[in-house]
């Protein structure tokens, strides 16, 4: 409804596992943002990507690794994970002006066991 | 480095009563404000945002919000409140200038619209 799509919407994995969660954008955007949200925490942005490159990144694990193919995708592969990753992982997109809303998807409910 | 208060986790109001969310910011020079709304299993999305001119602007669903300078606040406002507009509300600043084109998000207050 907002154009932006995330899949999958649940994912529940092992510390060992790796998998990737996927962001889609339909709305012709230009930059792309990863945020994770936790219980009574505010939004913390993880990445963000404006015109496919990496332009921040805010001190993110390693075990968090971002991929942008195209202006319309972008990935977030997950390995070796903790317990306390556990998070709601939203995607974003917007036009690259700074005065322009972000546009975000439903998020991935991830649990880590 | 900006920054965004919200004084109250919880707001609760009864429907047809207004309501307000409070919203302060700390950004140097001056700034974008936004706010967001987040409904159970959902994204955030987008509900208005000053840029510059009118102090009061308005924005979906009947809110509104009214930039004031001097206190460095940015309150949302509803004439009447609808229990369809329970859900968690998010304030964000980012800075007029400077090369971050992140927002700096709010922790975020629980409105719960009582019938």
């Amino acid at each position: 409804e907002t154009g932006v799509t995330q899949t999958p919407r649940h994912l529940v994995m092992g510390m060992t596992n790796k998998k990737s969660l996927k962001c889609e954008q339909h709305l012709g955007h230009n930059a792309m943002y990863w945020y994770k949200q936790s219980a009574k925490k505010p939004l913390e942005l993880m990445f963000v990507y404006s015109l496919e490159e990496r332009v921040e990144n805010n001190s993110v694990p390693s075990r968090f690794s971002p991929e942008c193919p195209n202006s319309s995708h972008l990935f977030l592969h997950l390995h070796t994970l903790q317990p306390e990753d556990s998070a709601l992982y939203l995607c974003a997109s917007s036009r690259q002006s700074s005065y322009n809303e972000q546009f975000f998807g439903p998020g991935t409910r991830l649990t880590v066991l | 480095a900006q920054s965004v208060a919200q004084p109250e986790d919880q707001v609760n109001v009864a429907e047809g009563n207004p309501l307000t969310v409070k919203c302060t910011y700390s950004v140097s020079g001056n700034p974008y404000l936004f706010w967001y709304v987040q409904y159970p299993n959902r994204g955030l999305q987008f509900l208005l945002k000053y840029i510059t001119g009118d102090n009061l602007v308005k924005g979906s669903y009947g809110f509104e919000a009214e930039f004031n300078k001097s206190q460095t606040s940015f309150h949302l406002k509803k004439p009447s409140a609808l229990v369809s507009d329970s859900a968690l509300y998010f304030c964000a600043v980012r800075p007029y200038s400077g090369s971050a084109r992140q927002l700096t998000f709010g922790s975020g207050t629980q409105l719960t619209v009582l019938p």
